[in-house]
């Protein structure tokens, strides 16, 4: 059974960059596609981006595109979000999620916390 | 991009009560519809995929119904653990994997 752990809660200044990590148990990181999905306080749930294996590549929603980026460790089957140039707005709850095309999302890590704030 | 509009955005309800949720797609996406639950402080979890497929270990008093733009999940006698928020999501066309707004079951 897949397992997703992410690394633990950030403190960030606006404009700094954050880099948050997706360790993969049970199952090699290569086998899967990791996506990435946010939740700002209060609010609900904003798909960031993730591999598409069609493609192979990695595909961004707008929103992000030129401040986000995904690698990937397959070494030590660890996944990684950075996000770049900072704001206020972006304080939330980052999730990986492994993405099944017939099936969704699924499993979830468990989320980490990033705080922007001066 | 694929808009995803869920409602109600809360829904007062009690044990035993059956509950339907609507989630409607800006464009038509086939059965691409997957239904979550989230409960305060934990991640999402998966409850039923290609729009009607329950996930293995999910409780059959849930279910989903629907193809093309309108979508419903229903949970049949609601039970005290089934308090929790409930979010759909187009999950097949690049890039719009998008969720709808979230619907929040609460105790009446």
């Amino acid at each position: 059974q897949v397992q997703l752990v992410q690394s633990g809660p950030e403190v960030k200044k606006p404009g700094a960059s954050v880099k948050v990590s997706c360790k993969v148990y049970g199952n090699t990181l290569s086998g899967l596609s990791m996506h990435w999905v946010r939740q700002t306080p209060g609010k609900g749930l904003e798909w960031m981006g993730g591999l598409d294996p069609e493609a192979e590549e990695t595909i961004f929603a707008q929103t992000f595109q030129g401040r986000v980026s995904v690698t990937e460790d397959t070494a030590t089957d660890t996944a990684y979000l950075e996000l770049t140039r900072l704001k206020p707005e972006d304080t939330a709850v980052y999730y990986c999620a492994t993405h099944h095309e017939l099936e969704g999302f699924d499993p979830w890590g468990q989320g980490t916390l990033v705080t922007v704030s001066s | 991009d694929i808009q995803m509009t869920q409602s109600p955005s809360t829904l007062s309800t009690s044990v035993g009560d059956k509950v339907t949720i609507t989630c409607r797609a800006s464009q038509s996406i086939g059965t691409w519809l997957a239904w979550y639950q989230q409960k305060p402080g934990k991640a999402p979890k998966l409850l039923i995929y290609k729009a009607s497929t329950l996930k293995s270990g999910v409780p059959s008093r849930f279910s989903g119904s629907g193809s093309g733009t309108e979508f419903t999940l229903t949970i049949s006698s609601l039970q005290p653990d089934d308090f929790a928020t409930y979010y759909c999501q187009h999950y097949n066309t690049y890039p719009a994997l998008t969720f709808g707004g979230g619907t929040k079951v609460e105790i009446k």
